[in-house]
């Protein structure tokens, strides 16, 4: 069946740029989401990006998409302690979702 | 505007019982779609629903069942509750069914099956 996997943590210094990467397997996904979700809350929806895009800019948010290798990429450019947060990667399809990365920002 | 709404936002049961969660979308909001999200773990899709017919189900056992009324809120209700359904029980609601209708969801209800 089809699947989203992400890596489970990342710890980055204040300041820092993030990646945080995504694999998906379900070719029909057209529209690829990211989505952020602080504790105890639900989920927030940072941003998105149409499959015959490859990249997508928002503010600090960059996504990248390689659509051959179903690989899905975040940047967040000059991270802040307010960003640490679990994010989501999720194919719209199906809204399936990727097991969730925790960021964690120290100073 | 209201976004989605679900209630009770904590819920406390016993093993055997059965639950009931609601969630009212956003207005103008026609698809409601359920989710469980285990401690640890991304949401896991249980239903949707769109002008109250059943337009998805995921790999959940009989013991979950879901309605939508005419107003497009929606309830999600659980059987014979197992420890395992302990879990954060996401809401969302979308205009529409396609890919590129965006999904918002609600805060949650978090269920402990005791």
């Amino acid at each position: 069946g089809e699947d989203v996997e992400q890596s489970l943590f990342l710890s980055v210094r204040e300041g820092d740029s993030s990646v945080i990467n995504c694999t998906y397997t379900d070719s029909s996904s057209t529209y690829l989401y990211w989505y952020k979700q602080e504790p105890g809350a639900g989920l927030q929806l940072l941003t998105y990006i149409f499959s015959n895009m490859d990249m997508k800019q928002d503010q600090r948010l960059t996504v990248l998409l390689n659509k051959k290798d179903k690989h899905l990429s975040l940047r967040i450019a000059d991270t802040q302690t307010g960003d640490s947060a679990i994010y989501f990667c999720a194919e719209r399809s199906k809204l399936i979702f990727g097991t969730g990365t925790r960021l964690q920002v120290f100073p | 505007d209201a976004g989605v709404t679900q209630s009770p936002t904590h819920l406390i049961k016993t093993r055997g019982q059965h639950v009931t969660l609601r969630c009212s979308p956003i207005s103008g909001h026609k698809s409601v779609s359920w989710y469980q999200q285990v401690l640890g773990q991304g949401p896991q899709f249980i239903f949707q629903y769109y002008e109250k017919e059943e337009r998805g189900r995921g790999n959940f056992p009989d013991r979950f069942s879901a309605r939508q009324f005419p107003n497009y809120s929606s309830e999600l209700n659980v059987n014979a509750l197992l420890l395992g359904d302990s879990a954060l029980y996401l809401c969302a609601s979308s205009f529409g069914t396609g890919q590129n209708t965006e999904a918002f969801f609600g805060q949650g209800t978090r269920l402990t099956v005791v």
